[in-house]
């Protein structure tokens, strides 16, 4: 069955950065495009953007265009999420979802990372 | 504030049927090149697809869940009302190439 299982909670200081991986399994690792959303504490889902495991190219959402970097290891059916300069605007759950049609079939567990100094 | 406007709640009785709207505008739920989705999440659970395309259904899905698409709203109807429907529910415009997936706010539904 398709599986996504992320990395475990980050607890990082303001201004740091942070790496979110997103391993994967069940399917072929370049069939499909892997998205990343974020839901801070007690809020809603927010599209972070998305990369192609073939090429390796990235759409961000425009939000995060200068501080965030997506990328894969297709050898490790892996994609991993890269945030910059953090803040405590940034705590909150990250999810790594599988492509279905466009929209997202199947999601990691989410990964929490908190900012704070 | 999100791209897409929902009701923050809603409620109803065991067996009834509830509707939740997701209203947006001519340049995503009302484009024709764009698709809606809806979500069901349970707290500190990931969201999880459960209508794609407007009101198709993911394999295994239960059928109590319906999604519509009308100018720029769509709308997800649950039917046969059940305790463990209680959720929060996302709606989402998406499509291809380039296009972000834009979300709703979400709505609590309390049974």
């Amino acid at each position: 069955q398709v599986q996504l299982v992320q990395s475990g909670p980050e607890v990082k200081k303001p201004g740091a950065s942070v790496k979110v991986s997103c391993e994967t399994s069940g399917y072929t690792f370049t069939s499909n495009f892997i998205h990343w959303v974020r839901q801070a504490p007690g809020q809603g889902l927010e599209w972070m953007g998305k990369i192609n495991p073939v090429s390796g190219n990235a759409d961000y959402a425009r939000s995060f265009q200068d501080r965030v970097t997506m990328t894969r290891d297709a050898s490790a059916a892996s994609a991993y999420l890269s945030l910059t300069s953090l803040t405590s605007a940034d705590t909150a759950v990250y999810y790594c979802a599988r492509d279905f049609g466009g929209t997202g079939g199947y999601w990691g567990q989410g990964t929490l990372v908190s900012v704070s100094s | 504030q999100s791209a897409l406007t929902q009701p923050a709640s809603v409620s109803g009785s065991p067996g009834q049927s509830i509707t939740i709207s997701c209203t947006g505008s001519s340049g995503d739920v009302g484009s024709h090149s764009l698709l809606v989705s809806w979500y069901q999440q349970f707290p500190g659970k990931a969201p999880k697809l459960i209508i794609f395309e407007d009101n198709k259904w993911p394999s295994g899905l239960s059928h109590r869940f319906s999604g519509s698409r009308s100018g720029n709203t769509a709308s997800l109807t649950i039917s046969g009302l059940q305790a463990e429907d209680e959720a929060i529910y996302y709606c989402s415009s998406y499509g291809g190439g380039s296009t972000p997936w834009l979300f709703g706010g979400g709505t609590r539904l309390t049974v």
